[in-house]
């Protein structure tokens, strides 16, 4: 199994762009998660899907982020406009129930 | 809110002595409880998971869970260079909380 595939691994971007970061989970996994981390905060979980609905985005910042999971295999999270404040590691995991499997995250800078 | 503490470190072990890490968590509904590491720059990995109170060991990792304690630690006997990382504590059933993390440093 190729494990969670996150894409792409690093994104520049300027102040203002709207940025669009991409998630495959490993197959039969019905669990997905978008989380972000960052020095300060740790790892925060922003949003989670089971069986492609949406349960929890009560993590997700504010409006400007927004998540989809239009199939079992993709699943993307869009920031638009993006702000400065919203550099981190972005990773995507998914599980079964118990522990999760991470992607290798996209490392995303806003300038 | 949930919330898991760690201590942020770094603890500095030396090489083939004990790692004892700790963790508390807030929510006493939880049943499942993990540990993970994670390398500078790479994304974490699970290395423990527990789900009874009591000890559960793996190899070199033991970890221990209290439950009326709410407190979850991890030990890594004979500790290794290769074992210097950070240590993340979660909790959760469905979503999963991460603590901010320990740093260890296995001094060679």
């Amino acid at each position: 199994d190729a494990g969670v595939i996150q894409s792409p691994r690093h994104e520049v971007t300027e102040m203002g762009q709207e940025v669009t970061l991409r998630c495959k989970p490993i197959s039969g996994h019905d669990y997905l998660f978008w989380y972000r981390q960052t020095m300060m905060r740790g790892l925060e979980l922003l949003i989670y899907f089971n069986n492609n609905v949406p349960i929890d985005d009560s993590g997700m910042p504010e409006d400007r982020f927004s998540a989809k999971m239009p199939n079992a295999s993709f699943s993307t999270l869009k920031i638009q406009p993006s702000e400065p404040r919203d550099s981190a590691v972005y990773f995507c995991a998914s599980s079964v129930l118990g522990g999760y499997t991470f992607g290798s995250g996209t490392r995303l800078t806003v300038v | 809110q949930k919330e898991v503490e760690q201590n942020s470190g770094p603890l500095s072990v030396p090489e083939g002595a004990i790692a004892s890490l700790n963790c508390t968590y807030s929510d006493r509904v939880s049943q499942s409880f993990f540990w993970y590491r994670q390398y500078s720059g790479k994304s974490p990995e699970l290395i423990m998971s527990i789900y009874s109170n009591g000890d559960k060991e793996d190899g070199r990792f033991t970890a221990q869970l209290n439950k009326a304690s709410q407190y979850v630690s991890l030990l890594i006997r004979d500790s290794q260079p290769s074992d210097s990382a950070t240590y993340l504590c979660a909790e959760g059933d469905d979503k999963i909380i991460f603590g901010k993390g320990t740093r260890l440093h296995i001094l060679p």
